[in-house]
């Protein structure tokens, strides 16, 4: 099984809201990720997860907020979005190192 | 530096035609090369990987590529397009630490 699940799959929030994007794995991955992808655009790394360990955060604003409760779960808390953060957000996860990310749906985000 | 270029950002075959999706890479380490195909609203869904072992990769939906060294490539091919390939294709390189650098994408168009 190399499924990686998200919730939600859409979301709309206004700009003084608070939302959380969740992510799980059961493939024993010691390794998660987020991006964020723009339209006909490449996913643009934000995070990196290394044994629930934050390992990479690619000078993302401090609006949003990663958190990895234990090895299977990933959160992306959200406050105060701008409407240029629409987007979709991908999870990964992946074995670490150089090996193979398997990702997720996305979130389709929509900042009002 | 580590980088990937993806010739063609729209590429339009008839069914039945060869596909051909070229992927340039530099690394500075042996390369670990991935093929990944998206299709609309969707996640990112693994095509195939070449980590230093057979030069020609086979993949899911009848796609394969081949990693030649002497011209830094790893170009996707499908001898036969369906309707069902018209989706968004992106070339990346692993670089350790996490880290997938993406081309930008090439998005393939298939015509009955």
């Amino acid at each position: 099984d190399t499924e990686v699940t998200q919730t939600p799959k859409h979301l709309v929030m206004g700009m003084t809201n608070k939302k959380s994007l969740k992510c799980e794995q059961h493939m024993g991955h010691r390794a998660m990720y987020w991006y964020k992808q723009k339209a006909k655009k490449p996913p643009e790394l934000m995070f990196v997860y290394s044994y629930e360990k934050l390992s990479i955060n690619e000078s993302v604003p401090s609006r949003f907020s990663p958190e990895c409760p234990n090895s299977s779960l990933l959160n992306l808390h959200l406050h105060a979005l701008q409407p240029e953060d629409s987007a979709l957000y991908l999870c990964a996860s992946s074995p670490g190192g150089r090996e193979t990310q398997y990702f997720g749906p996305g979130t389709r985000l929509l900042v009002l | 530096a580590q980088s990937v270029t993806q010739l063609g950002s729209h590429v339009s075959v008839s069914e039945g035609a060869l596909v051909l999706l070229r992927c340039n890479y530099s690394s500075s380490v042996p390369p670990y090369l991935f093929w990944y195909v998206q299709y609309p609203n969707q996640g990112l869904q693994l095509l195939l990987k070449y980590t230093s072992a057979a030069t020609l990769v086979k993949g899911i939906n009848g796609f394969e590529a081949e990693f030649k060294k002497s011209e830094t490539s790893f170009h996707l091919t499908k001898p036969s397009a369906h309707m069902s390939d018209a989706a968004e294709y992106f070339c990346a390189v692993s670089v350790g630490g996490g880290k997938l650098i993406f081309g930008q994408g090439t998005e393939l168009s298939v015509k009955p």
